[in-house]
């Protein structure tokens, strides 16, 4: 149990276009997801806070209109990155909670060139 | 603020055994602890909550002192598949965002046969 997946898993795209990570519990519903984002040999950075049916709670230094978040049901949560630049190439990871317990999902990596 | 892990690397050899320090500044709500493999998103090892208690499967157990806000991960008995990278996650006692949680630098185990 305690499944997440994450959608895709690479993905290479020119400066100044947009992409969409979808993040999904397979097997039980999550009204919190969180979306990290980790560079290579570093650790996992929080962005943000996704709530179903709730704006998203961005930390401090996140650009909330370049990460676009939204929570459209317990099972899904999705990550826009729009306007992508050569710095925001990362691995991009979301977790899922149940009850205490978060569960991560297998990580986007995204290379911006 | 980001909870200080030690060491930073620690090398085994097969059989032997090792701990995995997390300190934090701060009161704790809970710990959690997630290993990591290269390129890869990390695994949900075990979570401890305020309460002062040890947990543990198999051959990989845990501690979490709330007065001293530390908490430690005990790896016995090490084998091949237990290296990786470790990070502990917290979670601020009284915090604003429920599951919202800072991670450790992590540490870097190294099992050789």
């Amino acid at each position: 149990g305690a499944v997440v997946s994450q959608h895709p898993s690479r993905v290479i795209c020119k400066s100044g276009t947009s992409v969409k990570i979808e993040c999904r519990s397979l097997d039980f519903q999550a009204t919190t997801m969180f979306w990290y984002r980790q560079f290579p040999k570093q650790s996992l950075m929080l962005m943000a806070t996704s709530n179903e049916g709730s704006k998203a709670t961005y930390e401090q230094g996140v650009e909330k209109d370049k990460f676009l978040i939204n929570h459209a049901s317990l099972t899904l949560s999705t990550l826009t990155v729009t306007s992508a630049h050569p710095e925001d190439s990362s691995f991009y990871i979301c977790s899922a909670q149940t009850d205490y317990e978060q569960y991560f999902g297998p990580g986007t990596r995204l290379t911006v060139t | 603020q980001q909870p200080v892990q030690s060491p930073q690397a620690v090398i085994l050899r097969e059989g032997e055994d090792a701990v995995i320090n997390c300190s934090s500044s701060k009161a704790l709500y809970s710990v959690h602890w997630y290993r990591q493999k290269h390129g890869e998103a990390p695994v949900f090892l075990m979570i401890l909550l305020k309460g002062g208690e040890q947990k543990g499967h198999e051959k990989i157990s845990a501690s979490f002192n709330e007065k001293k806000q530390q908490s430690s991960l005990y790896l016995t008995a090490s084998q091949l598949s237990y290296s990786g990278t470790y990070f502990c996650g917290t979670e601020i006692a009284g915090g604003t965002s429920y599951g919202k949680l800072t991670f450790g630098q992590g540490t870097i185990l190294t099992v050789h046969p």
